[in-house]
């Protein structure tokens, strides 16, 4: 069965700080991953997209990293803003069988001054 | 000012009514999925739509229904059958190329559905 787990759960950093969060994936075969952010109440917003050949992609001070190896994405978050906190979402696709979106349960991080 | 937009922001359902959540894109994306989510759950696709006049069901389809005859709307009815409605709805969209998995969906702000 196809799976996305996501590590933490939660987290609370200050201000400033930097974060790394973690997924595992069993998807295969492997597509692509992406990493959304949801605010509170409000809708996914897609971060970054990487594909089989990809090891690691930056938009701003968000850098995922992907090892299709081992099955693991991690999504770096550099000098951390309030405006941070919100659920951070790992998704993955596959291909053939599993051409379908699965989503991972999220991490909840709290940026705090 | 393009995006996809969801009404109402909160819905509240009495027992053994249907209730019909909107979504509308501008986007001009053929493809337009309606999840479910629910607290420590991941996202789980109800109905999804690649055309105008066809959709599929998802994983969670029972006690669901939809209709897409424009390519911009993609109303969903929550309908009596679903015993358990309380959720947070997410509509998206993405361009359609029927490689659906490959593409980067947008999603809308979202409908809570509250049970009376």
């Amino acid at each position: 069965k196809n799976q996305v787990e996501q590590s933490p759960q939660s987290l609370i950093i200050l201000e400033g700080k930097n974060c790394t969060l973690q997924c595992n994936y069993t998807v295969s075969p492997f597509s692509n991953l992406r990493w959304y952010k949801q605010d509170t109440g409000r809708g996914p917003v897609s971060l970054t997209i990487m594909t089989f050949s990809e090891n690691t992609k930056s938009n701003g001070r968000y850098t995922a990293t992907l090892d299709a190896d081992t099955k693991q994405s991690s999504l770096h978050i550099t000098a951390s803003q309030l405006s941070d906190s919100a659920s951070y979402i790992c998704v993955v696709s596959g291909t053939g069988t599993a051409s379908k979106l699965t989503f991972g349960t999220g991490t909840r991080l709290q940026v705090t001054l | 000012d393009g995006g996809i937009t969801q009404s109402p922001k909160y819905l509240f359902r009495k027992e053994g009514q249907n209730v019909t959540l909107s979504c509308e894109q501008n986007l001009n994306h053929d493809a337009m999925y309606w999840y479910r989510q629910d607290p420590g759950q991941g996202l789980r696709l109800i109905y999804y739509s690649q055309i105008v006049n066809d959709f599929q069901k998802g994983d969670i389809a029972e006690g669901y229904s939809v209709s897409r005859e424009k390519k911009e709307s993609f109303p969903l009815t929550v309908t009596s059958a679903q015993k358990n409605p309380t959720a947070f709805y997410l509509c998206a969209s993405s361009i359609g190329t029927g490689a659906r998995a490959q593409e980067t969906q947008y999603f809308g702000p979202g409908t809570r559905l509250l049970v009376l």
